[in-house]
């Protein structure tokens, strides 16, 4: 079964930074789109950021205005997203899912697989 | 871009629930639903608008007419109370959108 498991999280103080880690078992990690989506408490979903097969493209909420950064390592099967410049609204879970691939394999527009999450709490 | 849909759905155990989601780019995009529990990842309940995933219970099941995509349980039980996110792209796909949410209470 696939597995994706978030870590990282914790309370930062506005304006700090953080990096977030997922680390992916179980399938061809260099085979699939990779994401970061949070929930807000008492709030949505929000796509953060996405990242190709390969990292060299990447997609960022508009939200974001440059603060966050996605990248992957292939080779150790693990997705970053490094937070700089953190404001309280970003207080959020942090969930890592996996791109649908299709049978031609590219992405697919959605997700099929999903992390436990991760709390990232900005607060003084 | 954004997709539509309604805020909450309270329905009886046994009844069928219908939950749509709406957006111009619909005929065009794939449309995705995550049940979201509190406290728990959210799981992926059907992919590319009627895509069942293996575990999915066979009530769950999507459909799309035009620019609405419907997330349809049928013969709904406690145990589906959550939140149901659509999830879909814009005409370009690039731009990722999830709908607001619908809460669904089974009284």
């Amino acid at each position: 079964q696939v597995q994706l498991v978030e870590s990282g999280g914790g309370l930062v103080t506005p304006g700090g930074s953080l990096r977030l880690s997922c680390a992916a078992s179980r399938f061809n990690f260099s085979d699939y789109y990779m994401s970061w989506i949070r929930q807000v408490p008492g709030k949505g979903l929000e796509c953060v950021a996405y990242i190709s097969k390969g990292g060299s493209d990447m997609y960022y909420a508009d939200s974001l205005k440059g603060r966050f950064t996605i990248s992957r390592d292939n080779t150790k099967n693990s997705l970053y997203l490094q937070m700089d410049s953190l404001r309280a609204e970003d207080t959020a879970v942090y969930y890592c899912a996996r791109g649908d691939k299709g049978r031609d394999g590219d992405y697919q527009g959605g997700f099929d697989y999903w992390g436990q999450g991760t709390l990232v709490t900005v607060s003084s | 871009y954004e997709v539509t849909q309604p805020p909450s759905v309270s329905l009886s155990p046994g009844q069928t629930a219908r939950i749509t989601c709406s957006g111009h780019a619909l005929t065009k995009q794939y449309v995705y639903w995550y049940q979201k529990k509190p406290g728990q990842a959210p799981v992926t309940v059907i992919y590319r608008d009627s895509e069942r995933p293996s575990g999915i219970p066979e009530r769950f099941s999507g459909s799309s007419s035009g620019t609405t995509v419907t997330l349809t349980i049928s013969g709904v039980q406690a145990v589906d109370e959550a939140d149901y996110y659509c999830q879909s792209a814009d005409s370009s796909g690039t731009y990722h959108v999830f709908g607001g949410g619908t809460k669904l209470t089974v009284l």
